[in-house]
């Protein structure tokens, strides 16, 4: 079993739709990290959290700590936003940490 | 500058070639990282640079040789590859316990 579990794999929606991507990890954690990948290559942090909830834009991200699970939300979801989003978590704080990612949520947004 | 440059963004070598991968920031970050990431897939940590030390290497073959010649700058040596090495390559850097800034990533391929 992976120490880092993400759902759903796949996800297709429609523009404007209100999309939620769940992580749920096995391990104690320094803090999570939500990815952004796009087709051909690069990777983008999202957010970093190690309690309760952050906002940028459209994105939501929230964490449990108790329950070890963390979502992500995306409001009016939009052509731009069909990537893949990673979980991953941070096992320890300091000058170097080491990050363990889950598989990834593939998302396709449409017209 | 905020962000990690990567050069080259495309390799092509042989199994006997030697090559190198270079990585560069300048944001001050202290911790730096090398990623391999294949095809759907999620990055796999390779190596760790702590204050120009390696402090983490995740039992990558020695074909693989990383090197860090100051705080801004990370090369990953290449030779005598295989053609599973064939990869994306990203690095990464952070300042001490928060989020990592991910490079766009080497598209290596062995023949």
């Amino acid at each position: 079993k992976n120490e880092v579990e993400q759902s759903p794999q796949n996800l297709t929606a429609q523009e404007g739709e209100f999309i939620t991507i769940n992580c749920s990890y096995s391990v104690g954690i320094s803090a999570l990290h939500w990815l952004q990948q796009h087709p051909g290559g690069g990777i983008v942090s999202l957010f970093m959290l190690s309690s309760g909830k952050k906002k940028h834009g459209r994105l939501i991200a929230t964490i449990n700590i108790q329950e070890k699970h963390s979502s992500l939300h995306i409001t009016a979801s939009h052509p731009r936003d069909s990537a893949v989003y990673i979980c991953a978590v941070q096992l320890r704080t300091g000058t170097a940490s080491k990050l363990t990612f889950g598989t990834g949520t593939r998302l396709q947004v449409t017209l | 500058d905020t962000e990690v440059t990567q050069t080259p963004k495309h390799l092509v070598m042989g199994m006997t070639n030697k090559k190198s991968l270079k990585c560069e920031q300048h944001m001050g970050h202290r911790a730096m990282y090398w990623y391999k990431q294949k095809a759907k897939k999620p990055p796999e940590l390779m190596f760790v640079y702590s204050y120009e030390k390696l402090s983490i290497n995740e039992s990558v073959p020695s074909r693989f040789s990383p090197e860090c010649p100051n705080s801004s700058l990370l090369n990953l040596h290449l030779h005598a590859l295989q053609p599973e090495d064939s990869a994306l390559y990203l690095c990464a850097s952070s300042p001490q316990g928060y989020e990592q800034f991910f490079g766009p990533g080497t598209r290596l391929t062995v023949l």
